[in-house]
């Protein structure tokens, strides 16, 4: 079956980089996403990447695919105290499904 | 404009109480979702409205109830809830798949974050 798993925690200091890492079990993801949920909110959508492709960069996000080895990693350059969140790897198997297969959330904590 | 606004935000119910959850998008969206997220847990899928039809349910038991009056609106109804129905429900909406306009990401709502006494 399909599993999504990511580690539960990070610790960064300000202005250092951040990685969050995600694994993936099913071969037939087309979309691979993050989301980012703050205390007490919804989930924001960060970003994704399609599964033909192995980056993307979107200012301070930049999102690496090794499809071979199932894994997805995003990283935050120059992380600040308002990047503390807890950030969701997600997978989808494409059309025809409404399916998100969700990790368990990676929680950052920024340290001033 | 990709918000998904939900009513109320906040929610505290007796087990005997009838409310309803709100939902609304106005980004054209097709397809509509109810999750369910406990505290430091991923969310649950709920419920997937695709063209106003139920498409999905996930074996929820039949005292929530989901209803799409129409394309911009989806509800949860509740009724006689268990203290453990307690949590967070989050409303999302996505372009339908059956439509084949990838990427189809999900936009959530902020949640309503429901206490059951």
């Amino acid at each position: 079956g399909e599993d999504v798993e990511q580690s539960l925690f990070l610790s960064v200091r300000e202005g250092d980089s951040s990685v969050i890492n995600c694994t993936y079990t099913d071969s037939s993801s087309t979309y691979l996403y993050w989301y980012k949920q703050e205390p007490g909110a919804g989930l924001q959508l960060l970003t994704y990447i399609f599964s033909n492709m192995d980056m993307k960069q979107d200012q301070r996000l930049t999102v690496l695919l090794n499809k071979k080895d199932k894994h997805l990693s995003l990283r935050i350059a120059d992380t600040q105290t308002g990047d503390s969140a807890i950030y969701f790897c997600a997978e989808y198997s494409g059309a025809g499904s409404y399916q998100l297969t969700f990790g368990k959330g990676t929680k950052l904590s920024v340290i001033p | 404009d990709t918000e998904v606004t939900q009513t109320p935000k906040h929610l505290v119910m007796g087990m005997t109480n009838k409310k309803s959850l709100k939902c609304e998008q106005h980004m054209g969206h097709r397809a509509m979702y109810w999750y369910k997220q406990k505290a430091k847990k991923p969310p649950e899928l709920m419920f997937v409205y695709s063209y106003e039809k139920l498409s999905i349910n996930e074996s929820v038991p039949s005292r929530f109830s989901p209803e799409c009056p129409n394309s911009s609106l989806l509800n949860l109804h509740l009724h006689a809830l268990q203290p453990e129905d307690s949590a967070l429900y989050l409303c999302a909406s996505s372009q339908d798949s059956g439509d084949r306009v990838p990427p189809y990401e999900q936009y959530f709502g902020p949640g309503t974050r429901l206490t059951v006494t």
